[in-house]
Formats: structure tokens, sequence, C-alpha cells
């Protein structure tokens, strides 16, 4: 079975600093996928990166980037130069092969204030 | 623009009365899922389909039925809606066999009084 652990329920942040989100991860596939989700207070979930297993290099998306440390198991969300409207949920994901099924396992989030 | 998109995005109704929560996708992605979002239980995932006419159950299915008649909508039916399913859902829609993407719908917030 799959899991997703994110150890940090909440953050502040002041504005312009960088920020690390943690996720740590546990499967026995060799072969996954690892995404991040940020959910502002309006509910929608908006995907921002994501890292497959096999991949040699880190994923970056604009600010976005993600450490990936393969040996630990942990995909951390770093967000440079962080912005008021970085304040909101984000939600680690991982997806393992399931028979063409390929939900996403969650983990419980960590919610991000951003400091002016 | 590539969108997943979910209508009504605010439903509150009353016990029994047979509602649809529609779900489309222009992004011509095999795979949709169906989610559920309470506090403290996180994401859940409802039901799935990888193509047109093949579905099948998540991990909280019950109370829940869907179909998959054209491979842009994956509606979500609730036959005779129950208090406990007041919650918050999300279509999804993604590539199948190890894609890198996995867009989600902006949310549909149901109220079963």
């Amino acid at each position: 079975a799959q899991k997703i652990t994110q150890t940090q329920p909440g953050m502040f942040v002041q504005e312009k600093e960088a920020v690390t989100l943690d996720c740590t991860y546990d499967t026995s596939d060799p072969s996954y996928g690892l995404f991040w989700y940020k959910q502002p207070s309006s509910g929608e979930m908006i995907f921002l990166i994501y890292q497959g297993s096999y991949d040699q290099q880190n994923a970056t998306e604009g600010r976005y980037s993600l450490n990936f440390q393969k040996a630990r198991k942990s995909a951390n969300l770093v967000i440079s130069a962080s912005q008021l409207g970085d304040s909101a949920m984000y939600f680690c994901a991982m997806r393992a092969p399931n028979f063409g099924n390929e939900k996403l396992t969650f983990g419980t989030g960590t919610r991000l204030t951003i400091i002016p | 623009e590539a969108q997943v998109t979910q209508n009504p995005r605010y439903l509150i109704t009353v016990t029994g009365k047979k509602l649809t929560v529609t779900c489309s996708q222009n992004m011509n992605h095999e795979y949709m899922s169906w989610y559920r979002q309470d506090p403290g239980l996180g994401l859940r995932q409802i039901y799935y389909s990888m193509n047109v006419e093949v579905t099948d159950k998540g991990d909280v299915p019950e109370g829940y039925k869907v179909s998959r008649k054209e491979k842009r909508n994956f509606p979500l039916i609730l036959e005779s809606p129950s208090p406990n399913q007041t919650s918050l859902y999300f279509c999804a829609s993604g590539q199948l066999a190890g894609g890198n993407e996995q867009f989600f719908g902006p949310g549909t917030r149901l109220t079963v009084l």
C-alpha cells in the first residue's frame, strides 16, 4: 500500500523568502509518480508539479521545484521568492501502478501562510 | 484552454432527491476519476474510468453511480443522497499508463439536508 506523509500541518513564512514543504512517501513499487497540488481557500485543486520515479533530474515549474531524494523516499516542494498569493493548503500525492487505476494517494496537507 | 469543468459548483439538496454532478474535460484524457474530500479524511477515490464504457469502484463507492458514454464526460450520480454524502467533490482527468499530469475540476460543494 502507498502512503504519503506530510509532517508540517502549518507554516508561516515571510514574503519573498523561499519555503520548503516536506513530503515523504512509502511504496514498494519501482515505478511511481509524485504530484504536488495547491488548494487555495476557494477550494479548487491546482496542479503544480510532477516527478516520475525514473526521472534523473528534479522537476521544476517556474517558482516551484521538487527536491527528489529517491533513497530517502522524499519529495519536498520548494517555492522560491514566496508571494502573498502562495498562501494555501499544499498536498503531496503519489500514483503507483494499479491495473489502470491512476488513483492518487494524498497526504494530509500543509497550510502555508505568507506574511507580508 | 485545457480544463476540467464541473457543474454545479454548489448544491444544497434534501435526503433522497436524486442528483447528478457533471464533469467534462477537453484534453482527450482516457482516465477520469471522482474523489470526495472530507475534513480529517483527506481525498478518497469514489469511482474511476479508464475509457468509454469502462468504469470501476474506488475506495468509497457506496451510494454513488457513474457512467462514461463519451470520452469527455464522466457524471457522478447520487440516486438517493443522504447527509453523510455532504462533502466537497472533485472530478479529475489524466493520461493512462503513468502520465505526468492529472488535473482536477474546480470542485462541487454538496450539502444534503
